[in-house]
């Protein structure tokens, strides 16, 4: 599986966006971008995923670069309980290898 | 609330003793799947069922021992472990394991402690 790499850390005002960067630069042509998010003492969460095109859905958006090297996690409106570790993996398989991830907190 | 329930929810035990971690989920996935998380660490892979047969066991030591009964149900059997086993255990499942569109569902793991 690809490997992938993300800021350690970033802050984000409540109401704003959030935009969380990835980049895998070695991803295949059939491995699939995810994000999961891990709120302190829980289970990660899984928010969204993709392969080529763009998704969106009740929680985030995600945008994947043409050549879908990078990719972005947007929170369109975070809130003080979006504070969490996000993790990005790109997979073909069921095996998710989990990186250091990045630590958003969301201030007021 | 997540739909994959683990329990027990904390659990301590000395390193002599056998106990069994539980797993379970009623949304008809055909994979499972076993990760170990230390504080402040990402999770990492321990084994992974694909229709109730292990694919995958990433070297875990013997004294971790899974089993799946059935589809719905994943278990993790413990014996003889040491203070470093010590970590938060979570469980997964995902629709099919064999492809990548096919997102894990965690549930919030079982908080280990070995004395």
């Amino acid at each position: 599986d690809a490997k992938t790499t993300q800021p350690t850390s970033m802050d984000c005002a409540e109401g704003r966006a959030a935009n969380l960067p990835c980049n895998h630069s070695t991803i295949s042509g059939n491995e699939y971008v995810y994000w999961y998010r891990q709120i302190h003492s829980q289970g990660p969460q899984y928010i969204i995923h993709g392969l080529k095109n763009n998704e969106t859905n009740e929680m985030a958006s995600l945008i994947i670069t043409e050549d879908r090297k990078s990719s972005t996690l947007i929170l369109p409106h975070a809130t003080l309980r979006d504070t969490a570790v996000y993790y990005c993996i790109v997979s073909n398989t069921g095996k998710l290898i989990f990186g250091q991830g990045t630590t958003l907190q969301v201030k007021p | 609330d997540t739909e994959v329930t683990q329990t027990p929810k904390h659990l301590v035990m000395g390193m002599t003793n056998k106990k069994s971690l539980k797993c379970e989920q009623h949304m008809g996935h055909r994979a499972m799947y076993w990760y170990k998380q230390k504080a402040k660490k990402p999770p990492e892979l321990m084994f992974v069922y694909s229709y109730e047969k292990l694919s995958i066991n990433e070297s875990v030591p013997s004294r971790f021992s899974p089993e799946c009964p059935n589809s719905s149900l994943l278990n993790l059997h413990l014996h003889a472990l040491q203070p470093e086993d010590s970590a938060l255990y979570l469980c997964a499942s995902s629709q099919d394991g064999g492809y990548g569109d096919s997102p894990l569902h965690f549930g919030n793991g079982t908080r280990l402690t070995v004395t």
